[in-house]
């Protein structure tokens, strides 16, 4: 069964970076695609970007250059990046599988504030 | 980007009762490769999203057929025949013909 799981730092402080892992198992990260997603407080979903099986990657304009997704095969994990946060980057930040988004992580809240 | 408008955003409904969630694009989803890339999924209380439709009618596996979605270009309908206690929560249609992809703003579905 394919499983994703989010680990990082709950709180981060303004202008600081926010790094996230995700964990899969039960499915190679080196085929298909791998997003970062994140959810506002109020319901508003906005994709991120991804990584793809050849490292390939894609983001969202709206973040300005300050993301980074890169990854680890040898454990079988992807990371993002988010550089010079405020606290508009407050949100559950969710990984997932591929471009139509059929297994995701439990998510993990990140809280940006000083 | 693609705006996703959702309506209503709110759905008041009993168990038993089928229901009818639309989701309209600022631009058409026919992709050229003839697909069209509108998905539907749903947040339980609690939980991660889970993925419902995708591809405007394609039933991810494990999910029951009394969910079906339907439409073209930039009109899009998922509809509930039936309604569980289980099938309440929060629901999205999202595309992904354009980049980035987009979300709609959600539709909760509750009890009345």
């Amino acid at each position: 069964e394919v499983q994703l799981q989010e680990s990082g730092p709950g709180l981060v402080k303004p202008s600081q970076s926010l790094s996230l892992t995700c964990s899969v198992t039960g499915y190679s990260i080196t085929s298909n695609y791998w997003a970062w997603i994140r959810k506002f407080p109020g319901n508003k979903m906005e994709w991120m970007g991804y990584i793809n099986y050849s490292t390939s990657t894609s983001y969202n304009p709206s973040l300005k250059g300050r993301i980074s997704i890169t990854r680890d095969t040898s454990k079988n994990q992807f990371f993002l990046q988010l550089n010079s946060v405020t606290t508009e980057d407050t949100a559950t930040y969710y990984c997932a599988r591929s471009i139509t988004p059929d297994y995701w992580g439990q998510g993990v809240m990140v809280t940006v504030s000083s | 980007d693609v705006v996703l408008t959702q309506t209503p955003p709110t759905l008041s409904t009993t168990i038993g009762q089928s229901v009818s969630i639309s989701c309209r694009s600022s631009q058409s989803l026919l992709d050229g490769d003839g697909d069209t890339y509108l998905n539907w999924l749903l947040q339980r209380p609690g939980q991660s999203p889970q993925l419902l439709i995708y591809s405007v009618s394609n039933l991810e596996s494990g999910i029951p057929n009394r969910f079906s979605g339907s439409g073209s270009e930039t009109d899009f309908t998922l509809r509930i025949s039936g309604l569980e206690a289980e099938d309440l929560g929060l629901y999205y249609c999202m595309q992904a013909t354009h980049a980035p992809l987009t979300f709609g703003g959600g539709t909760r579905l509750e009890l009345k």
